[in-house]
């Protein structure tokens, strides 16, 4: 059964960079059907797809973020990860990594604050 | 960008109600609509996909339909466990969307 875990800093000061890991378990990352996604969720807030990635590299980015968004695969370590530039505190939320075949497998998130 | 408006943003219910959940797509998505149930502080839990296709060890009180731009979630016959965030979600086009989600009271 495939499962996925958020891993890295649960601060960062405003206008540094957000950097997260998500460990795929349970299933290769190379699979050719799945796309592996980032989405966050604001405090008391609606979901917001962040991007997404293809074990072949191919990545897409929501249009809102995209000139502060890379995200990337490393399919030794069966992990993908996310940077996000220039944080400010609306940028604070739980980050969810997640693959998708249509509808989603979740991990559990982890919450980033971004504060001073 | 297709938008999905959900309604309604929020509903009161009682035990052993029917509820309605309609999530409505901003141009056509055919079948590429899933379902999603989130309770604080937990991750959201695949209920419904494809529209229609129940997903492994949901209970049998939880149904979708719909296709096109119109889809419906029902949760017939309510329980206390329910109480609880619904969000939809497109995998038609990107970017990716979701619902802005209706939150479920039990009263």
């Amino acid at each position: 059964q495939l499962q996925l875990q958020e891993s890295g800093p649960g601060l960062v000061k405003p206008s540094e960079t957000l950097s997260l890991t998500c460990t795929v378990s349970g299933g290769s990352i190379s699979v050719n059907s799945y796309q592996w996604d980032w989405i966050r969720q604001p405090p008391g807030k609606g979901l917001e797809w962040i991007g997404s990635i293809h074990y072949s590299g191919n990545t897409n980015y929501n249009p809102s973020l995209k000139s502060r968004v890379t995200i990337s695969v490393d399919m030794p370590k069966n992990q993908f990860s996310l940077r996000l530039n220039s944080v400010t505190a609306a940028d604070t939320a739980v980050f969810y990594c997640a693959g998708r075949t249509g509808s989603y497998v979740w991990g559990q998130g982890i919450l980033v604050t971004v504060s001073s | 960008e297709i938008v999905l408006t959900q309604s309604p943003d929020f509903q009161s219910v009682t035990p052993k109600e029917k509820v309605t959940i309609t999530c409505r797509a901003s141009q056509s998505i055919g079948s590429s609509l899933h379902w999603y149930q989130q309770k604080p502080d937990q991750s959201p839990r695949l209920l419904i996909k494809y529209a229609s296709q129940s997903f492994s060890g949901v209970p049998s009180r939880f149904s979708g339909s719909g296709s096109g731009t119109d889809f419906t979630l029902t949760i017939n016959s309510l329980e206390a466990e329910d109480a609880a965030t619904y969000y939809c979600h497109q995998s038609s086009s990107f970017p990716i969307t979701f619902g802005q989600g209706t939150r479920l009271e039990i009263k």
